[in-house]
């Protein structure tokens, strides 16, 4: 049974501060991994979308990485600004095409 | 994009409601999810050409349906307290071997007294 954590549950930096949102999955048999943003009681926003086969990719500030091998995903956010306050979650499609997501990590940016 | 409705819907416990879904246009595949407050999505199904080809630890109740014309609906049978929860659909499209991004509506927000 697949089973998504992340870690930690709530970060609050500085504005401008580099970050790493760290994601953790037990069975690597899986389609891809897509991270998402939602603000207070809104909608996912996608941000980036890994493929099994694909190690990383990268949008804007934005650099997602994929290590099947170790179950391990991270996002890594650059320059942080008050607006990439949000709730970050990831989200594994696997086995029985069941996308499994994880608590996701809140995220506070002080100005 | 993705659209859902109703925005807001408030029920009793043992009713039936139905919710609905607008995929992105193309789109073959939809997913539903449950949104307990703090709380990561729980997918509940997976539609994909019409037919169920996913499913969450959700029991019977929970049921769907696909339509040809990008429309969706989620339908819960005798509401329970703890279905109380932000509706999540999500489309994408699929293909053989390739399983693309999925796109999500803003929600519905049930309550159920």
């Amino acid at each position: 049974k697949q089973e998504v954590t992340q870690i930690p549950a709530a970060l609050s930096v500085p504005e401008g501060e580099n970050l790493v949102l760290n994601c953790s999955f037990t069975d690597s048999a899986i389609y891809n991994l897509q991270w998402f943003r939602q603000d207070p009681g809104k909608g996912l926003t996608s941000l980036l979308l890994i493929q099994s086969s694909q190690r990383e990719q990268t949008s804007g500030r934005l650099n997602a990485s994929l290590d099947k091998s170790s179950g391990r995903s991270t996002l890594y956010i650059a320059a942080s600004q008050p607006g990439d306050s949000a709730t970050y979650l990831c989200a594994v499609k696997g086995g029985g095409f069941k996308t499994i997501f994880g608590a996701g990590t809140r995220l506070f940016v002080k100005a | 994009g993705v659209t859902q409705s109703p925005t807001h819907l408030i029920k009793t416990r043992g009713q039936q409601v139905t919710l609905r879904c607008s995929s992105q246009s193309g789109h073959n595949t939809v997913s539903w999810y449950q949104q307990a407050l703090g709380q990561g999505p729980q997918f509940i199904f997976q539609y994909y050409r019409e037919e169920e080809n996913g499913r969450g630890n959700f029991p019977p109740r929970f049921s769907g349906l696909q339509f040809p014309n990008d429309s969706s609906e989620l339908n819960v049978n005798a509401l329970e307290l703890d279905d109380s929860a932000l509706y999540l659909c999500a489309s994408s499209t699929d293909s053989g071997g390739a399983i693309h991004e999925q796109f999500f509506g803003p929600g519905t927000r049930l309550t159920v007294l």
